[in-house]
């Protein structure tokens, strides 16, 4: 079964610091994998978007990797804002980019 | 927010009623998407469409219809509203085609008593 799992499902830290968050999937094949960020209340808005060959895709303080071997990928967030507290949310696209799974995201809270 | 709005923004009605929710694009793209957002659940597809009159099912089309009958416009239809529709409910359109940028609307409330 296609599916896309994310880890932790919510984070707190503290303003300035460093984060990482993770993505495990399953699905095949494999077209892209996206990062989204989702502000309460609003629609998600893409931040990376990386191809099977791409490992590394930055978006100013967003770093996301992807391996496409362990079906692994990454969100590194440098230098946390209060702005940054939203839901992101992973996203793994198949054939045609037709078959988007979705990840039940992390929910990050940047506290002051 | 590539030009897509969506109507009504919240809307309450009781279980049984037909309910039509519109997604409007202003840039002729191709590709228009229906979501619902869960707690607990990621987005899942409801329809989706290629083209005008061209549209497919998603994950979870069951009790779900969907239109368009121009580019700009994709609706969803729910034939007769039940508690479990009560969701949040994401148009998306895919710039480029559908491997591509994904840019979502700003969502509908629905909440079916």
């Amino acid at each position: 079964k296609n599916q896309v799992e994310q880890s932790p499902q919510s984070l707190i830290i503290l303003e300035g610091k460093n984060c990482t968050l993770q993505c495990n999937y399953t699905v095949s094949p494999f077209s892209n994998l996206r990062w989204y960020k989702q502000d309460t209340g609003r629609g998600p808005v893409s931040l990376t978007i990386m191809t099977f060959s791409e490992n590394t895709k930055s978006n100013g303080r967003y770093t996301a990797t992807l391996d496409a071997d362990t079906k692994q990928s990454s969100l590194h967030i440098t230098a946390s804002q209060l702005s940054d507290s939203a839901s992101y949310i992973c996203v793994v696209s198949g054939d045609y980019g037709q078959n988007f799974v979705f990840g039940p995201g992390t929910r990050l809270s940047v506290l002051p | 927010d590539a030009g897509i709005t969506q109507s009504p923004r919240h809307k309450v009605t009781e279980t049984g009623t037909p309910v039509t929710l519109r997604c409007h694009q202003t840039e002729n793209h191709r590709y228009m998407y229906w979501y619902r957002q869960d707690p607990g659940h990621g987005l899942r597809l409801i329809h989706y469409s290629y083209g005008v009159k061209d549209t497919d099912k998603g994950e979870v089309s069951d009790g779900y219809s969907v239109s368009r009958s121009k580019t700009e416009d994709f609706l969803l239809t729910l034939e007769s509203a039940t508690s479990s529709q009560t969701s949040v409910y994401f148009c998306a359109i895919s710039v480029g085609g559908p491997t591509y940028e994904q840019y979502f609307g700003p969502g509908t409330r629905l909440t079916v008593t």
